[in-house]
């Protein structure tokens, strides 16, 4: 059974940093393009971020691009989110979630996601 | 950036009832439409992948379509546990984006 944990969310003042960290378990981790999808309290759904299997191509949206670094460690199952210049904007729960692929490749879907961290950005 | 719309925002319910979901997008995104379920204080599920897929383990009671900007998820008779939320989201256009959701509940 497909599973992700996410953790390293937290009370963080404007302007700080974290790091997210997801950890993987019950599918082949590094055949898998990985995502990170926020959502702000009582908001919708938000794509933050991509990564390919390998780690050499990454993706950011516009709001979060310069500011926060999507990386992977396939010996350890783990995807991970470095979240810097923190913004009261950020505040949100970050979910990991698994890019759907098939045979013929991978696609701007996610079928599994984790609970959640959440992080909050406060003074 | 192409803009998904949800309307209305909230649609009610009896279990056993059919509940139809709107979800339009701001240009053509084919057939490159998902849907979502969200429950209360848990992770989305993906429903349906490129307009009418189920995903793995998805009842058949539910049901997507449409093609262009105009696509529809249906439920053929709700269960209890079907109350939530429910949002699309495209992959025609990077970057991918979600509607601002519909959430169905009880009558």
């Amino acid at each position: 059974e497909e599973q992700l944990l996410e953790s390293g969310g937290g009370l963080v003042q404007p302007g700080g940093s974290l790091r997210l960290s997801c950890a993987a378990s019950g599918f082949t981790f590094s055949n898998c393009v990985m995502n990170w999808v926020r959502q702000a309290p009582g908001k919708g759904l938000e794509w933050v971020s991509t990564i390919s299997t390998g780690g050499g191509s990454t993706y950011y949206a516009d709001s979060v691009k310069g500011r926060f670094t999507i990386s992977r460690d396939n010996s350890k199952n783990t995807v991970y989110l470095q979240v810097n210049s923190l913004r009261a904007d950020d505040t949100a729960v970050y979910y990991c979630a698994k890019g759907r692929h098939d045979s013929s490749g991978w696609y701007w879907n996610f079928d599994y996601w984790g609970q959640g961290t959440l992080v909050t950005v406060s003074s | 950036e192409i803009v998904l719309t949800q309307s209305p925002a909230t649609l009610s319910f009896s279990p056993g009832e059919r509940a139809t979901l709107s979800c339009r997008a701001s240009q053509s995104v084919s057939n490159k439409l998902a849907w979502y379920q969200q429950k209360p204080a848990q992770a989305p599920r993906l429903l349906i992948y490129d307009a009418s897929n189920r995903a793995t383990g998805i009842p058949a009671r539910f049901s997507g379509s449409g093609s262009g900007t105009d696509f529809t998820l249906t439920i053929s008779s709700l269960e209890p546990e079907d109350f939530a939320v429910y949002y699309c989201q495209q992959r025609s256009n990077w970057p991918p984006t979600f509607g601002p959701g519909t959430k169905v509940d009880i009558k």
